[in-house]
């Protein structure tokens, strides 16, 4: 199936401290995905992107949809304790004339206070 | 209003019982899914639903199966559990393909 390279992995970032994460993709997408998984719970909605090129803000927090459609980038600003957690990046790959939900591996944040 | 709603939160099995896990949502969302979430592999589509009366294989189908039992209702069943199913489980609901998802807040299943 279509995968999503999402880097990095994981990070370890001082409190204040600036925060950025991508996903690729082999394969163009139409809408790019960004979710936040607290420890225990779902992930939930950070923001969602729609077209090549748009930048999206939700507080701290900015993603941008790749001009080539292959890729998205989320920056989180002046990180603190809370925004510790999983980052994963989604879309909806195309599977036999239907689209079905893609996620990268995710990207766990570690801040430091 | 709930959102997603999943039962049960944790279960430990032996291997070779069965076992459904149920899902249920309230937004009159067309589209649901599972995933089982493992470390350091992200989610990974089990089965989903893409409307009511359709069920469609995911990434890893194998030892599972699924009942749309209406709308609102999405159901996983393992048949006969292995230690390689020692998972998190989430169900999950769009209004349709391709849209956000709202999660439900996991099932922690352990089969020794």
């Amino acid at each position: 199936g279509q995968q999503l390279n999402q880097s990095p992995q994981s990070m370890f970032i001082q409190e204040g401290e600036d925060v950025s994460m991508n996903c690729t993709s082999s394969s163009i997408f139409n809408t790019w995905l960004w979710y936040k998984q607290d420890p225990g719970e779902g992930p939930v909605l950070l923001i969602a992107l729609y077209k090549a090129g748009e930048l999206t803000s939700n507080g701290r927090l900015t993603a941008q949809f790749g001009i080539t459609r292959k890729d998205s980038f989320l920056n989180i600003s002046a990180s603190i304790p809370s925004d510790v957690g999983i980052y994963f990046c989604a879309g909806p790959s195309s599977s036999g004339g239907s689209y079905i939900p893609t996620f990268g591996r995710g990207t766990s944040l570690i801040v430091h206070p | 209003n709930a959102g997603v709603t999943q039962t049960p939160k944790f279960q430990v099995l032996k291997t070779g019982q069965s076992m459904t896990l149920q899902c249920a949502q309230d937004m009159n969302h067309n589209s649901m899914y599972w995933y089982r979430q493992d470390p350091g592999m992200g989610l990974r589509l089990i089965y989903y639903s893409a409307s009511e009366g359709t069920t469609d294989k995911g990434e890893v189908p194998n030892g599972y199966n699924v009942s749309r039992l209406n709308k609102r209702e999405f159901s996983l069943r393992l048949e006969s559990a292995a230690p390689s199913q020692t998972s998190v489980y989430f169900c999950a609901s769009s209004s349709g393909p391709g849209t956000e998802q709202y999660f439900g807040p996991g099932t922690r299943l352990t089969v020794t």
